[in-house]
C-alpha cells in the first residue's frame, strides 16, 4: 500500500468553475478526514467520514462544498462556483477508528493545491 | 485565543543544538499529536501522546495533562530537521485542531 493518495496535486481554475478532488485512503482505514490549509497557517478541519457516513462537518464547509465517500473507500471533495478565497491546499488524511488498545496514528496525503484565478 | 498555541513561530538553530518547541492547548483532549510538514505540503505524524513521554530517535515528546502543555525536543539537530513542526490536539471523532506551526531552520 502506498499510503494516502490525492489527486490532482495541483489545480488552477477560473473563478466560478467547479472543481473536484479525490482522496484514496489507506485501504483498511475506516476514517477519512478533509482539512484545508492556507499559506502560513495550520490545517483547518473541514469534515470527516467513518466508512461511508459523514459524521461531522465544519462551519467552514459552506453550501458550495460537498464531500462524499460513497462506498467507504475513496472520497471526493467538490467545490462549486469557486471563489478566490477557496485557494488553499486541501489535505486528506485517514486512520483506523481508535480501539481500546490501539492508537490512532493519522496518515496524511500530499495535498491538493487549488489556485482560483 | 487559539485552541492550540505554539511557540516559537520561527526558530533558527545551528547544527548540533538542542531544540525545544512548545505547545499549549485550551481544553481537554483525547490525545496530542506532533507532526512534521516539509515544503510542498506532505505531513508526517511524529508522535501521538496522551500522557508522559515518548522518544523516537533524536526526537522526544512530552505532555503535562494538568498544565495542558506539551513539548517537542530535538537533540543533536541536523539541517535535514528543517521543516514546520505542528502541534495538534485530538478531540471527539479523532478530528484534529492544529496550531499554526513552528518553522525550524537548522543551519550547518
Amino acid at each position: 500500500d502506498t499510503g494516502v493518495s490525492q489527486n490532482p496535486r495541483h489545480k488552477i481554475t477560473k473563478r466560478g468553475q467547479n472543481v473536484t478532488f479525490r482522496c484514496d485512503p489507506i485501504s483498511e482505514h475506516n476514517r477519512l478526514y478533509w482539512y484545508r490549509q492556507t499559506l502560513g497557517q495550520g490545517p483547518e478541519f473541514l469534515t470527516y467520514f467513518q466508512n461511508e457516513a459523514q459524521l461531522e462537518k465544519s462551519r467552514l464547509l459552506s453550501d458550495r462544498f460537498s464531500a462524499e465517500r460513497p462506498k467507504g473507500s475513496f472520497s471526493t471533495l467538490e467545490i462549486q462556483r469557486t471563489e478566490q478565497g477557496d485557494s488553499a491546499m486541501y489535505l486528506c488524511a485517514s486512520s483506523l477508528r481508535p480501539g481500546r488498545i490501539s492508537g490512532n496514528t493519522i496518515y496524511f496525503g500530499e495535498g491538493s493545491w487549488l489556485t482560483v484565478v | 485565543k487559539n485552541e492550540v498555541e505554539q511557540s516559537p513561530q520561527n526558530l533558527t538553530a545551528q547544527e548540533g543544538e538542542f531544540i525545544t518547541i512548545n505547545c499549549s492547548y485550551s481544553v481537554g483532549i483525547s490525545a496530542l499529536h506532533w507532526l512534521q510538514q516539509h515544503p510542498g505540503g506532505g505531513i508526517v505524524s511524529l508522535f501521538m501522546l496522551s500522557s508522559g513521554k515518548k522518544k523516537h530517535g533524536r526526537l522526544i515528546a512530552t505532555i503535562n495533562i494538568q498544565e495542558k502543555h506539551s513539548s517537542l525536543h530535538i537533540t543533536a539537530s541536523h539541517p535535514r530537521d528543517s521543516a514546520v513542526y505542528i502541534c495538534a490536539k485530538e478531540t471527539s471523532g479523532s478530528r484534529l485542531t492544529f496550531g499554526e506551526g513552528t518553522q525550524l531552520t537548522v543551519n550547518p
